[in-house]
This record gives C-alpha cells, structure tokens and sequence, in this order.
C-alpha cells in the first residue's frame, strides 16, 4: 500500500502568515489522485482539494494544492483565524486508499 | 442539499455485536461509491473500505477484510457498518463519506461526510 508521510508534525503560525504543508508518498500516486482534507475539532473532515489542485466548490482561493509524483503540497497564502486545524492528505489512485497522519497547524 | 446523517453514539462490551447506520439524502443513492473511515482517539484517519449501491460491490482495506462488514439498504438509502464482535481496539469515531464523484466512478476522494459515530467499547 502507499503510505503518506506528511510533515511537519505540528506547524506553529500567526494569522496572516503563509503555511506550508508537505505530504510525501512512498510510490507515486497515480494520475495525481491527491487530495486535502481540513478537520477541525469535534468535526467531520472537509474535502479541500482533489487531484492535487483543484479546490473544492466554495474553498477560497488562498488554499492551494501543489505537487505530483511522490510529493505534494498544500499552501495556505495568508492565515485566517478559522484556518487553524488538522490537514489530512489522502491518496486515491491505489486500493488500499491511504491517508497521512495529519498536520495540525496551530496559533503560534 | 447532500447529507448523510449517522447513528447515535454506541457503547458496548466486549464481544457485542453492533451495526451502526448512515442514512443520506439529496443525492441518487445507487450512482456513487459510499465508504467509511475510523479515526482512533487523538490519532489520523484510516480508510476502512467503500460500497457501491448499485450492486453491492465492497472493497475492503486489507486491515479491516474480515473485522467488519459493510451494506446497504437502498429502499432506505441508508449504508451500514456492522461488527459480529466488537473488541475494545474497535473505540473509535467511524464515519461515512461519499464519494466525490458519482456515475460509479472508483477513484475519487471523499466528498460529503457524516457527523460521525463514536463507538466505545468498554467491560
């Protein structure tokens, strides 16, 4: 199976800084069926970006996805209060679909 | 509007059996893989497996074949989640998802998700 390793662990951040999140894959995601995942506490996770980066109806435009391969990246231009939470990237292009730890980005 | 709504949280021993449901709405049921995800106490999220209600096909991860059992109902447009003995290991949030994409196509992310049901299971 594909494993997704993404880093940092935890990103400490102001509002209004940039936020760079790293998820790297053990082989290459086919077709660069990646996608990015935004959980915040005591909720159900929200599909952010698919095929590496395309956003999802209705997700500003300060999200963005990057990458393809074995490395992507999701960048976050400009911090927003409500942007602070965990980042899960995902891989769907082989069975077993695979997720990555997470990456909570956190008020510095 | 999409929603799946789940059951309510479950706490259980041991050994318990348990089914838990996923009940949706604003969509065609049967045109687009639905699956499940576990999320352990303070931990990340694991993909557990999708159905496609059209025909019933389930693919399983290899870490769950055979440790719980996915279907559907499509009279009620609902998709379930069953255990025949439940473990403590098995405390956890699970939650429904559908696919992004729809018209039976694999290889999509997760769009809509359910609120999730947490599962305890405790002597």
């Amino acid at each position: 199976e594909i494993v997704l390793t993404q880093s940092p662990g935890t990103l400490s951040l102001s509002p209004g800084e940039r936020a760079t999140l790293s998820c790297r894959a053990s082989q290459i995601v086919g077709s660069n069926y990646l996608a990015w995942f935004q959980q915040k506490p005591g909720q159900a996770p929200r599909l952010l970006i698919y095929s590496a980066s395309s956003r999802t109806t209705g997700i500003p435009d300060r999200f963005s996805g990057s990458g393809s391969g074995t490395d992507f990246t999701l960048t976050i231009s400009r911090l927003e209060p409500e942007d602070f939470a965990v980042y899960h990237c995902q891989q769907y292009a082989a069975s077993p679909w695979t997720f990555g730890q997470g990456t909570k980005v956190e008020v510095k | 509007e999409v929603q799946l709504v789940q059951s309510g949280a479950e706490v259980k021993k041991p050994g318990e059996s348990l089914k838990i449901s996923c009940k949706v709405s604003g969509y065609s049921f049967t045109t687009y893989w639905i699956g499940w995800v576990r999320q352990m106490p303070g931990k990340g999220l694991e993909w557990m497996g999708v159905i496609y209600p059209g025909d019933s096909d389930t693919r399983y991860s290899p870490s769950f074949q055979g440790q719980v059992t996915m279907s559907v109902d499509t009279s009620i447009t609902t998709a379930y989640l069953q255990w025949s003995s439940l473990k403590a290991s098995d405390t956890a949030m699970y939650y429904c998802a559908r696919l992004y994409y729809g018209s039976g196509s694999y290889y999509s992310p997760f769009g809509p998700w359910g609120q999730g049901t947490l599962v305890t299971v405790s002597s």
